[in-house]
């Protein structure tokens, strides 16, 4: 079983719409947890972390269940600038685990 | 603030010979660097851990003697790739924590990565 996993899409999302990702992780010894978004050809950027208690910055909601190992992203009124390949990460405490990404498309 | 730079972009280079690449904090002192490495359509994987004034920590699979890490300053580390081969042709991207503005989260910042392609 892979170390993170997300549906790798692609997603294709009208503008305005709202689109929810989620991945799961298998090593309940994780510690910290986090959304990076990435461009083609380009580096990871940190989107946002992810906490039990759920954040949100903007449009953008994450929430953590450490009990089912399970990471959500929601994205509301989504823009066309939105598109991209959003990578759900762990930290065991050193490197980072990375999953897939999940690859996503706004349409006009 | 917390801004990592990488040299060269990218590189092109002829098979069986070696490659440097540089990954630099420009504005904070990095204890720890790590090295990723992401073939196409693929996901990140972490390489290595270069702690500054120790030796590296590879990952499982991850040979040591192909891949010379060097971390001989606080915002310097450098990977290089020996006897390079068309397999070894990838995206490698560095990050480095600042221990002041990482936060409890320990935020790795990124490098903009170096493509390498190996002829």
């Amino acid at each position: 079983r892979k170390e993170v996993e997300q549906d790798p899409g692609p997603f294709n999302v009208p503008e305005g719409a709202t689109v929810a990702f989620n991945c799961t992780y298998s090593n309940s010894a994780s510690q910290s947890f986090f959304w990076y978004r990435q461009d083609c050809r380009k580096e990871p950027k940190l989107l946002m972390s992810v906490y039990s208690s759920g954040n949100e910055d903007g449009r953008f909601t994450a929430q953590l269940n450490r009990a089912s190992q399970y990471i959500s992203l929601l994205i509301r009124d989504s823009k066309l600038s939105d598109s991209a390949t959003y990578l759900c990460v762990v930290n065991k405490g050193g490197g980072l685990t990375f999953g897939k990404g999940t690859h996503l498309i706004i349409q006009p | 603030g917390a801004v990592v730079s990488q040299h060269p972009s990218w590189v092109i280079c002829k098979s069986g010979t070696s490659v440097k690449i540089e990954c630099r904090s420009l504005d904070f002192q990095a204890t720890t660097m790590f090295w990723y490495r992401q073939f196409p359509k693929q996901s990140l994987m972490l390489m290595a851990t270069s702690n500054e004034g120790s030796k590296a920590t590879y990952e499982q699979g991850v040979e040591k003697d192909k891949f010379l890490i060097n971390h001989a300053s606080l915002t310097l580390s450098t990977l290089t790739v020996t006897s390079a081969h068309p397999e070894d042709s990838s995206f490698y991207i560095c990050s480095a924590t600042d221990p002041i503005t990482s936060g409890s989260d320990n935020e790795q910042f990124f490098g903009p990565g170096t493509r390498l392609t190996v002829l």
